[in-house]
């Protein structure tokens, strides 16, 4: 059982937008920045957004996140097929030394 | 160009012991905090080790005691060696960067997030 809640799943259609949550308290999404991985299985995950709501260069725009309180979450708009994989939320933890932790993870199908 | 070539994976009996290594160019390995992430069959990604660039070493509970996170400057090359290896370990192992974010002149490690990623190695406990 992570200490990041997320849904294992979410869908939508191309064109679509879809966002999925990311849950914790205050050790972790409460206190510490949010980061958000893509994973396309078989491949290596990719860095989406740092500290909050923050893309790298590369990272197409139709990619958002945000935080309030110990809640986070990812938005993905003009969904496209290639947008079809697992995507996680990870946070330091205030409680686990030196490592931070990582949502269980969230399917994402383009229907 | 920045990357991290991962390699040791193997299948290995339980009990055993195995060397992964994860070797960097177009960076040094010493100056990032470098992590280990495993995803087990059916799982989703696992936090296992880090190594700060100070030196300092963190291990996730299920593996402290049993995996060592090191690396070799002269070699640019990031390391986990396990021992004692049980079925639960069967995984893929990924080495990551944890990138850094200047801010005001101040550089921040581990601020930007794992940037970089190997490409994976598979390691079978059975």
């Amino acid at each position: 059982q992570s200490l990041l809640t997320q849904p294992p799943s979410a869908s939508g259609t191309p064109g679509q937008r879809v966002t999925i949550s990311c849950s914790g308290s205050s050790s972790n999404v409460g206190s510490n920045y949010v980061y958000w991985y893509q994973h396309i299985p078989g491949t290596a995950p990719k860095l989406l957004i740092y500290r909050n709501n923050q893309r790298p260069s590369g990272v197409p725009d139709r990619f958002s996140a945000s935080k309030s309180g110990t809640s986070a979450s990812l938005a993905i708009s003009g969904l496209r097929s290639e947008d079809e994989a697992h995507y996680y939320c990870a946070a330091w933890d205030d409680s686990l030394r030196g490592l931070g932790v990582f949502g269980g993870g969230t399917k994402l199908t383009v229907l | 160009e920045v990357q991290l070539v991962q390699s040791g994976g193997k299948l290995v009996q339980p009990g055993g012991s195995l060397r992964l290594s994860c070797a960097a160019s177009g960076f040094t390995v010493s100056s990032n905090y470098m992590s280990w992430v495993r995803q087990a069959p059916g799982k989703g990604l696992e936090w296992v080790s880090v190594i700060y660039s100070g030196g300092s070493t963190f291990y996730a509970d299920s593996v402290k005691g049993r995996f060592t996170i090191s690396r070799d400057n002269s070699m640019n090359t990031l390391y986990l060696q396990m021992n004692s290896l049980r079925a639960e370990d069967t995984a893929v192992y990924y080495c990551a960067r944890e990138g850094t974010i200047t801010i005001s002149g101040v550089v921040i490690p581990r601020g930007y997030g794992m940037d970089v990623w190997g490409q994976g190695t598979t390691v079978t406990v059975s």
